[in-house]
């Protein structure tokens, strides 16, 4: 089946501690996308990558890095340099400028 | 720029009647506008992709209305049932945009009661 995987589900971080969310899709999509939601808001674009070793920041980047060595793989990982990380993250997935599809996400807490 | 703003922010309604979900945008400037469906604690559902040069886009139940103009979208859903329940959100693509970023309202948690 073609779709978005994103892992692991749930994820706990200590303070000063570095994560990496994992986010591989297999729809041959060129353009894959971070966002982060928080309760009672919209989505929040992080980061996002039209072309393998290229991306660019979103609205609220600062704290968070991603790379992009292969088209169907695109981590993000959010450093300790994010002082509010608990949120649930999203990646989705469009080929260019069409409909987006999304994982499933991954909850984020800080213990 | 662009502001997206979904009124009103949760709704409740009894089985069977229909559902309106609207959407504004405050820059008419758009590529396209794309409404999804959340249930809690998961991911995005695509449900529908309007281009900016259509009026409306339909699928099965459900039926988008788009005025470009007017900064405007509406979801209709036709019949609700229970299972129609959820957060039902909206997002718009800039018209210089094509490849990038959506850009998302906070949604309208939606009820549907048996």
């Amino acid at each position: 089946d073609g779709g978005i995987t994103q892992s692991p589900k749930y994820l706990f971080r200590k303070e000063g501690q570095n994560v990496t969310l994992s986010c591989e899709q297999n729809l041959n999509h060129d353009a894959m996308y971070w966002y982060r939601q928080d309760p009672g808001q919209g989505l929040r674009l992080i980061y996002y990558s039209q072309i393998v070793n290229d991306f660019q920041k979103g609205d609220i980047a600062e704290g968070y890095s991603v790379s992009r060595e292969k088209k169907e793989s695109f981590p993000l990982t959010v450093t300790s340099a994010q002082k509010n990380p608990t949120a649930f993250y999203l990646c989705a997935s469009s080929f260019m400028g069409a409909e987006a599809f999304f994982g499933q996400g991954t909850r984020l807490t800080v213990v | 720029k662009q502001e997206v703003t979904q009124i009103p922010a949760a709704l409740s309604v009894p089985e069977g009647e229909n559902l309106v979900l609207n959407c504004s945008f405050t820059d008419s400037a758009i590529y396209n506008l794309q409404w999804f469906r959340q249930d809690p604690g998961k991911g995005l559902t695509s449900l529908l992709l309007i281009q900016s040069s259509q009026r409306e886009q339909t699928s099965g139940r459900l039926n988008a209305s788009l005025d470009k103009s007017s900064g405007r979208s509406t979801l209709y859903i036709a019949a609700s049932q229970p299972g129609d329940s959820a957060t039902y959100l909206c997002a718009v693509r800039g018209a210089t945009d094509s490849w990038g970023k959506l850009q998302f309202g906070a949604g309208t948690q939606v009820v549907v009661t048996p």
